[in-house]
């Protein structure tokens, strides 16, 4: 149990486009999902929370009009990169939060994440 | 100041044999959460393990368990019988608050770690 899924695993664009980035939670619900972007040999940085039939919650620095973020269900959110420049390469993961037993033992299961480059 | 810090960004262990990870934690809050996730180079995180900070023995999981030193702010990892498939980054990361689901994880820097045969 606990499989997150993402699609798709890699995308090449073209720089001004769009690319939608889908994150599943399969086998449970997850009210909240988190969208990280993670740079080369760095750590994953969090970049918003999601929850489902609510507006995502950005962290600082994070542009919300770039990056749109939709939970529109307890098991799917969607992360699009809006007009998307070279700047924004970087692999993309999501994570969704399951319950595990009692109260403060939810844990993030993470998708497989997506590699984006921008040409 | 970084709320994890992983001291150690890289480490190498002959196989079969055990390796601890470090990790150490900055919080204020009475209530958290300590996780380790592996990340090979497929990219995916992948769970291993949690700690609450109410828990008073330490948490085990197969080959993988967590040295919990509250009074230290310790949460390292320890890895049994190290295998070569082991080899992959290592974050620990922590979650403020027992607000369920909605408290997101904040991360370390991570440490390679590399098995020999």
């Amino acid at each position: 149990g606990a499989v997150v899924s993402q699609h798709p695993s890699w995308v090449i664009c073209k720089s001004g486009t769009s690319v939608k980035i889908e994150c599943r939670s399969l086998d449970f619900q997850a009210t909240t999902m988190f969208w990280y972007r993670q740079f080369p040999k760095q750590s994953l940085m969090l970049m918003a929370t999601s929850n489902e039939g609510s507006k995502a919650t950005y962290e600082q620095g994070v542009e919300k009009d770039k990056f749109l973020i939709n939970h529109a269900s307890l098991t799917l959110s969607t992360l699009t990169v809006t007009s998307a420049h070279p700047e924004d390469s970087s692999f993309y993961i999501c994570s969704a939060a399951r319950l595990a037993g009692g109260a403060g033992t939810d844990t993030q299961y993470f998708g497989p994440g997506t590699r984006l480059t921008v040409l | 100041a970084q709320k994890i810090t992983q001291t150690q960004p890289g480490m190498f262990v002959q196989e079969k044999e055990a390796v601890t990870l470090d990790c150490t934690y900055d919080t204020s809050d009475q209530s958290y959460g300590l996780f380790w996730y592996k990340q090979p180079s497929s990219g995916e995180m992948i769970f291993l393990i949690y700690q609450g900070s109410y828990d008073e023995q330490n948490a085990t999981e197969g080959r993988y368990s967590l040295n919990f030193q509250k009074a230290r702010k310790s949460a390292n990892l320890v890895i049994s019988a190290s295998q070569l498939g082991d080899s992959a980054m290592y974050f620990c990361a922590m979650r403020e608050g027992f607000q369920t689901g909605a408290n997101n994880l904040f991360f370390g820097t991570g440490t390679r770690l590399t098995v020999i045969p």
